[in-house]
């Protein structure tokens, strides 16, 4: 397989439910991105690994918990979320953080909070 | 305020027809990048222009970085319904990388 790849692509789960999304590359870059993506709004960065260490982290609530085991894979813990954190949840990675290097997108976990 | 504004934010268009979309910004920018989005894709990077007043091209597509490195444009020469998506900016920085809203832009047959 080749390039990003992220499960599951469609989420649906209760507030009370704890739910994990996976991100995969396989292009041997060591900087990988968790975004959030809602209608009408901007891509909104939430975590930055590089090398599995975390370089960024912009004010995201804690019921998203972010973890790097190795410089392939990144997870996105999920627990108590609320209805407005309903969007498209989507995984890059790109060689290096920063500099503008061009990022790979995974097509996205697609995330409904009932 | 959105760090980058784009414009406009819907457009429907015939096959055949010249458009032009924009990415504004009061910041400037060390790079700017164009990617485009197909529903249920992850964005896909088209260009990154990096000097002032810099235009690229790819096929019928023509980007231009602004004199200022604040803005760019995005033209589309015959438009083809492939060319239906979502057209976002992103602006680098100090190592910040920051996104536009996007222009949903629909090529009807």
């Amino acid at each position: 397989e080749t390039g990003v790849t992220q499960t599951p692509r469609h989420l649906v789960m209760g507030m009370t439910n704890k739910k994990s999304l996976k991100c995969e590359q396989h292009l041997g870059h060591n900087a990988m991105y968790w975004y959030k993506q809602s209608a009408k709004k901007p891509l909104e960065l939430m975590f930055v690994y590089s090398l599995e260490e975390r370089v960024e982290n912009n004010s995201v609530p804690s019921r998203f918990s972010p973890e790097c085991p190795n410089s392939s894979h990144l997870f996105l813990h999920l627990h108590t979320l609320q209805p407005e954190d309903s969007a498209l949840y989507l995984c890059a990675s790109s060689q290096d953080w920063g500099r503008g290097y061009e990022q790979y997108f995974g097509p996205g976990t697609r995330l409904t909070v009932t | 305020t959105q760090l980058l504004e784009q414009s406009p934010q819907f457009l429907s268009i015939q096959e055949g027809e010249n458009l032009t979309v924009y990415c504004n910004s009061s910041s400037v920018f060390s790079s700017l990048q164009w990617y485009r989005q197909e529903p249920g894709e992850g964005p896909v990077l088209l260009v990154t222009v990096v000097t002032g007043g810099e235009v690229k091209k790819l096929k019928r597509l023509t980007f231009q970085f602004g004199d200022a490195r604040k803005d760019s444009s995005l033209h589309i020469t015959a438009a083809q319904p492939g060319d239906t998506g979502l057209y976002l900016c992103a602006g680098e920085r100090l190592n910040d990388m920051r996104f536009g809203a996007g222009t949903r832009l629909t090529v009807k047959p």
